[in-house]
């Protein structure tokens, strides 16, 4: 099946810092979401974004769907983006999301 | 609009019982998704339903099963209890199934002691 891997798996930030957190997949898909998992477990949809670039504030994505890796961008950091960071992908128009194992964002005030 | 509901919030059992998991996805959406999160594992995809049909299974025993009503509404449930069944579980909710954002509920915690 197809494999979903991210990068880094912990980041610490003081806030205010930018950062970058990649995920790379080993095949095509039709399907790329971003997730932000906060500290008490919800589970946040950041992006739906299978390709082409969006940003929602202080948040940026881009999916390049042609190489195989999506990028999250997340500036002037601040300390309630503290959490986990999941990629997750499908094919085929389906709902079978396959996660990475995400990126644990810790940001110090 | 109300988000993704799920109950119970917690919930302990013993091995080899079995529980009932409840879900009322956001309203207007058909296609109603469950997974498992563990330490271990991580997020797991258990099943998909659209429109009262099983769209998708995960690989998973027997033991775990679902189902969705006419009105969206989903429940998953786990036979036999083992204790490696303790996992957080997760109802997403969309608007298609594949094609839209997938939006979750706050879990259902099951401890099995």
């Amino acid at each position: 099946g197809i494999q979903v891997e991210q990068s880094p798996p912990d980041l610490i930030l003081q806030e205010g810092a930018n950062s970058t957190l990649r995920c790379n997949f080993s095949d095509s898909v039709n399907n790329l979401q971003w997730f932000h998992q906060n500290p008490w477990g919800q589970l946040i949809n950041l992006f739906y974004i299978p390709s082409g670039t969006k940003q929602n504030g202080r948040l940026s994505a881009t999916t390049v769907a042609t190489e195989r890796y999506s990028l999250l961008y997340i500036s002037s950091s601040q300390t309630t983006d503290s959490g986990v960071y999941f990629c997750a992908v499908s094919q085929g128009g389906s709902e079978k999301l396959v996660f990475g194992k995400g990126t644990k964002l810790t940001v110090n005030p | 609009k109300a988000g993704v509901t799920q109950t119970p919030r917690y919930l302990i059992k013993t091995r080899g019982q079995q529980v009932t998991l409840s879900c009322s996805p956001i309203s207007g959406h058909r296609s109603v998704s469950w997974y498992q999160q563990t330490p271990g594992q991580g997020l797991q995809f258990l099943f998909e339903y659209f429109s009262e049909t099983q769209r998708n299974k995960g690989n998973f025993p027997g033991r775990f099963s679902g189902r969705q009503f006419s009105n969206s509404r989903s429940e998953m449930n786990v036979s036999t209890l083992e204790l490696g069944d303790s996992a957080l579980y997760l109802c997403a909710s969309s608007r298609t199934g594949g094609g839209s954002p997938l939006h979750f509920g706050n879990g259902t915690r099951l401890t099995v002691t």
